[in-house]
């Protein structure tokens, strides 16, 4: 079956520019994580949706950040005016039980 | 202080080699110990999941965890070329959420 994929892959934009990143979930999990990968800081937790209740966003840097999560399913994660500082890359996770199923990732490039 | 503290290496060793890799951790709170492997431009794979303390074995992995100390620790048996690699180890608490606290990750290298 399909793992978790992520739109797009790579994505390059100019400072001040906004931003959506996609994730698909593997098909039943009801648990979506968006992480960052940034150099010298590793992976960071950004926000977690569980099925219809409210998401735990208390990992996103800053209220330029938000992410929704459609039907329980398909997730987006949104900057708005985009930093350098914003260059990472955005894994995806999904769960169903213990263990998380990473996406490839999308590699954004702020310039 | 991070949570979490990894030495990041690299870490370079011959085909064959026994590796070694570890992380402490200060939250006492970490009930689930995960070790991560990561090729360059793709996603973390999980390799191995504890819950608690104790040990875990599946084929050349083995991986420790030691509450007392707050130490976990991933071996790897007769490297292999492919084992090249970052390895990352995630924690997570008893909620229900499980957001994974990483450490920075350690790169390895299995020479041929």
């Amino acid at each position: 079956g399909a793992g978790v994929s992520q739109s797009p892959s790579n994505k390059v934009t100019e400072k001040g520019k906004d931003v959506e990143l996609r994730c698909d979930p593997i098909s039943g999990h009801t648990a979506l994580y968006w992480y960052r990968q940034s150099l010298g800081q590793g992976l960071e937790f950004l926000i977690y949706f569980q099925g219809n209740s409210a998401p735990d966003k208390s990992g996103l840097p800053s209220d330029r950040f938000s992410a929704e999560r459609t039907g329980g399913s398909v997730s987006t994660l949104t900057i708005q005016r985009t930093q350098q500082e914003d260059s990472a890359v955005y894994l995806c996770a999904s769960r169903q039980g213990g263990e998380q199923f990473f996406g490839p990732g999308t590699r954004l490039t702020v310039l | 202080q991070k949570e979490v503290e990894q030495d990041p290496g690299p870490l370079s060793v011959p085909e064959g080699a026994i590796v070694s890799l570890n992380c402490t951790y200060s939250n006492s709170a970490f009930q689930y110990f995960m070790w991560y492997r990561q090729y360059s431009r793709k996603g973390p794979e999980l390799l191995m999941y504890t819950y608690s303390s104790g040990n875990k074995e599946d084929g050349r992995f083995t991986a420790q965890v030691d509450k007392s100390s707050k130490y976990i620790s991933l071996f790897i048996r007769d490297s292999q070329p492919s084992d090249s690699a970052t390895y990352l180890c995630a924690l997570a608490n008893a909620g229900n959420n499980r957001k994974l606290i990483w450490g920075l990750g350690t790169s390895l290298a299995v020479n041929p």
